[in-house]
Order: structure tokens, then C-alpha cells, then sequence
């Protein structure tokens, strides 16, 4: 089956600027979380949404917010984009509920602001 | 979820056995063990879980400390491919994704 697919791959933004990630899950899994990755601070947690309510959130300023649909997508948005925010952003989901707590990440959003 | 301690990195020859180990000594008795790993430019892919007893699969081995402060992930044959960062997570059952700690983990070096 597909795996988890996020878009854009790649992106170049600047300072100020907003910016729009897209995550589809794996079909059947209605959990979709979005973590942020640097160099410095490794793998952090950003947020989880499950059934379009957000479940969880990380240590983020209010700059970060995201969103789940009745297809279970989930769109993570960061307005007013700062330069710190250069980091790879990976979705992952996972079938909520199960004990495996398997979760299948996407291959990332690379994220540049200049 | 309670946080883990893995070495910054390691080595191995290729073809050779893998030891990779974790600590995990404030561990609860319904946090599973998992661990996961990262190719270069790709996302995490899980490698294996397990509670009390190990696990195989058909990626590795997982040996769990009779006391469950500790753990050791075991490749039995590394491989180039294998080269990556190993991560070791605590993730209480049903619990959410919030709590999970990814820290630094493991980077794994293979020498042909």
C-alpha cells in the first residue's frame, strides 16, 4: 500500500513569509503527527491530530499550527517564517489504538528560509 | 514516556554482528521499547518493538534486560545499507505521540 506522502519536497522561502505543508497518511490511519528536525535539536514533536482534533501539542511557539481533515490529509502551517525554522518536517502516522504504535513517516519537507 | 540513552555513535564491519545498546532506567511497566532508524534523507522507519520478552524480525533482534532498564538492538549481519541513526523510544501503550523523545540516537557506521 502507499505510504505516507508529503509535498513539497523541497521549498525556499524568506523571512516573513508563511508557509503550507501537506501530509497524506497511510490509508486506514487516522493519526497524523508532524515533528521538526535541525541538526541541534534532533527529532522534536510538534503536534498530533487524530479523527481532526489536535490531540497533542509540542513546545512551539503559536507561529506553528496545524490541521486534520475528515480524510485524515493534515496540513501544517508556520506563518511569519524565521530563519531557525530551516529544518526538515516530517509527518508520520499511525493507526491510533493499536499497541504496536508503529508509525510510518513521510520522506519530509525540506524547508529553507532565507 | 521516560527518555533513553544511547551512545552518539558506533562502528562495524560489514557482514559483522551489531550491538547497539539503550538505557532506559526510569522505563514504566506499560512502556513498549521501540526503536527506529533513519537513512540519510529519508524519514524514520520503525525496526522493531517489543514490552518484556525479545523480539526478532526479520530486520533485527531486540534483547530487553530482565529488569527493563535496558535494551539492545542486534543486527546480525550488517550491512552498508544499515548505515544510519538508530533511535530508541519509550512509547506508553495508548499513550500519545506527544510524550515520545526521539533524542540524538545512535549513529551506526559501516566499513566494507
Amino acid at each position: 500500500k502507499a505510504g505516507v506522502t508529503q509535498t513539497p519536497r523541497y521549498l525556499i522561502k524568506t523571512r516573513g513569509q508563511q508557509v503550507t505543508l501537506s501530509c497524506s497518511p497511510i490509508s486506514g490511519h487516522r493519526s497524523v503527527s508532524w515533528y521538526q528536525q535541525t541538526p541541534g535539536q534532533g527529532l522534536q514533536f510538534l503536534f498530533e491530530y487524530f479523527s481532526e482534533t489536535q490531540r497533542n501539542k509540542g513546545n512551539f511557539p503559536g507561529r506553528f499550527s496545524g490541521r486534520q481533515f475528515s480524510n485524515s490529509r493534515s496540513e501544517m502551517n508556520v506563518s511569519t517564517l524565521e530563519l531557525g525554522d530551516s529544518a526538515l518536517y516530517l509527518c508520520a502516522s499511525s493507526m491510533a489504538g493499536k499497541d504496536t504504535g508503529e508509525l510510518f513517516f513521510g520522506e519530509g519537507s525540506r524547508l529553507t528560509v532565507l | 514516556d521516560a527518555k533513553t540513552t544511547q551512545p552518539n555513535s558506533m562502528e562495524s564491519n560489514e557482514e559483522e554482528p551489531v550491538h547497539l545498546p539503550c538505557n532506559h532506567s526510569t522505563i514504566s511497566g506499560t512502556d513498549y521499547i521501540h526503536w527506529y532508524r533513519q537513512l540519510p534523507s529519508q524519514g524514520p522507519e520503525y525496526v522493531i518493538h517489543g514490552l518484556t520478552s525479545n523480539v526478532n524480525n526479520r530486520m533485527a533482534s531486540l534483547a530487553i534486560a530482565e529488569d527493563r532498564k535496558s535494551s539492545t538492538l542486534i543486527l546480525h549481519r550488517a550491512t552498508l545499507r544499515d548505515a544510519a541513526v538508530y533511535y530508541c523510544i519509550l512509547w506508553g501503550y495508548g499513550g500519545s505521540q506527544g510524550n515520545l523523545i526521539f533524542g540524538k540516537g545512535t549513529k551506526l557506521s559501516v566499513k566494507p
